[in-house]
């Protein structure tokens, strides 16, 4: 079936540098597109999201990027911090919000 | 702020026990969700509703039901518990996205129940 899927499992950054957290995607119908981040043991927590008909969007530290042609999502964070450490995941859903798909996720670590 | 609340963060329980767990949103959302999260699986949709008292099957409905009587409330019950059911349940709630011009489709997340079944 259509599946969401990471590239790498675990990144390791120093503070301070960037960190890109890629994801593959299948579903070339899917129109909206979201990056979680889960800390242990809490909820995923939404960070940023971008519709099929834009190829990036900003936010506080972070963008995302979207390559309908590849059919990759990337996540960039800029001057990764401690607090940055999580598990990252993407989804994918369509128009109506009910179908979401989900990637495995990657564990980001940040480095002192 | 905008809130999906589920009732227990942590149970255990024993085989063939029932098990309730309860999820409620305050954002008048209609779609909402249970997952469970297994580590290297990711998230796996068990059941969603869109409306109340309407459900859907997800993935891995078996050994699962729902219960959504208000539009803010949705259950997932464990008849009798296994196992192999051990796990993290999460809940969560969104909005039907209306459209291209429509600001969001969010899947807001609850906490999480960890469950463990001895």
């Amino acid at each position: 079936g259509e599946s969401v899927g990471l590239h790498l499992p675990t990144l390791s950054v120093q503070e301070g540098d960037n960190s890109i957290i890629n994801c593959a995607y299948s579903n070339s119908a899917s129109d909206y597109f979201i990056w979680y981040k889960q800390e242990s043991g809490k909820g995923p927590q939404f960070i940023i999201d971008i519709r099929s008909n834009m190829d990036k969007r900003q936010g506080q530290r972070v963008t995302v990027l979207l390559n309908k042609t590849v059919k990759h999502l990337s996540l960039q964070i800029a001057a990764t911090q401690p607090g940055d450490s999580a598990v990252y995941f993407c989804a994918e859903t369509d128009n109506y919000g009910q179908n979401f798909v989900f990637g495995p996720g990657t564990r980001l670590s940040v480095l002192p | 702020d905008v809130k999906v609340t589920q009732s227990s963060r942590y149970l255990v329980k024993r085989t063939g026990e029932k098990v309730f767990l309860e999820c409620v949103q305050d954002m008048d959302h209609e779609n909402m969700f249970w997952y469970r999260q297994d580590p290297g699986l990711g998230l796996r949709l068990i059941y969603f509703s869109y409306d109340v008292k309407m459900k859907e099957k997800g993935d891995i409905p078996e050994g699962y039901s729902v219960s959504r009587e208000k539009k803010e409330r949705f259950s997932l019950i464990l008849e009798s518990a296994s196992t192999n059911q051990t796990s993290m349940y999460l809940c969560a709630s969104s909005l039907v996205l209306a459209g291209e011009n429509a600001n969001t489709g969010e899947l807001f997340f609850g906490e999480g129940s960890r469950l463990t079944v001895l």
